[in-house]
């Protein structure tokens, strides 16, 4: 099975700073590569899939890079919204995985 | 509206067996992909299964044996099965409907609300 592993796990920034999540795999797994925005009580969101496409609706600020093995997200201005913990998940193979998750809180 | 709905979950005894089911609306459960994923109380998620519509099915290696998920196409309606519960089978289960870019670049593009299992004595 192919790890992944975020870093870091968790977080603490303030609003309007440029926050930037890594997700590394244990193998090479190309572009199939997607983020989500998890909230208490909700379902979780999509942000971003094949590592740099912005999932239709979401906000431009988030943004996303890599390939291979080593990936980002990036969240260029926060706002109070995106106080949330957020999973990156690999598609190459199954099983399909997640990362731990990095839990982003307000400083 | 692409919409789906878990039901089934509960408290059940360690070793029971449980059915969750998913409707789905706005898409057909015979024509798409669709995943399990669980997430344990104060865990992170966790990619149970996908079932293709040609009906191949991949599960966690942890899960193999003991999970199965299965299709009503009449009631467009995803289950999962799930028999031999132990007290780490204790989760929010939600159901997903998996879309792909250039395939098999997979992602999840909507996800049902969740429905709560405990595994319990």
């Amino acid at each position: 099975d192919i790890q992944m592993t975020q870093s870091p796990s968790s977080l603490s920034a303030s609003i309007g700073d440029r926050v930037t999540i890594t997700c590394r795999a244990s193998q090479s797994i190309s572009d199939y590569l997607n983020w989500y925005q998890h909230k208490p009580g909700k379902a979780p969101q999509l942000l971003i899939y094949a590592a740099s496409s912005l999932q239709r609706g979401v906000p431009s600020r988030f943004s996303g890079s890599g390939s291979g093995t080593d990936f980002t997200l990036t969240i260029s201005s926060l706002q109070p919204e995106d106080f949330a913990t957020y999973y990156c998940q690999q598609s190459y193979s199954a099983p399909h995985t997640f990362g731990q998750g990095t839990k982003l809180e307000i400083k | 509206d692409v919409q789906l709905v878990e039901t089934g979950g509960g408290l059940i005894q360690p070793g029971g067996s449980l059915r969750l089911s998913c409707a789905a609306s706005g898409f057909t459960v015979s024509g798409n992909y669709i995943s399990w994923v669980r997430q344990a109380p104060g865990m992170g998620l966790e990619w149970v299964s996908i079932i293709y519509p040609v009906g191949s099915t991949y599960y966690a290696d942890s899960l193999k044996g003991r999970f199965a998920v299965s299709r009503d196409y009449s009631k467009n309606t995803l289950y999962l099965q799930m028999n031999s519960l132990r007290p780490e089978d204790t989760a929010v289960y939600y159901c997903a409907r998996v879309l792909y870019s250039n395939y098999p670049n997979f992602y999840i593009d909507s996800w049902g609300q969740g429905t709560q299992v405990t595994v319990s004595s």
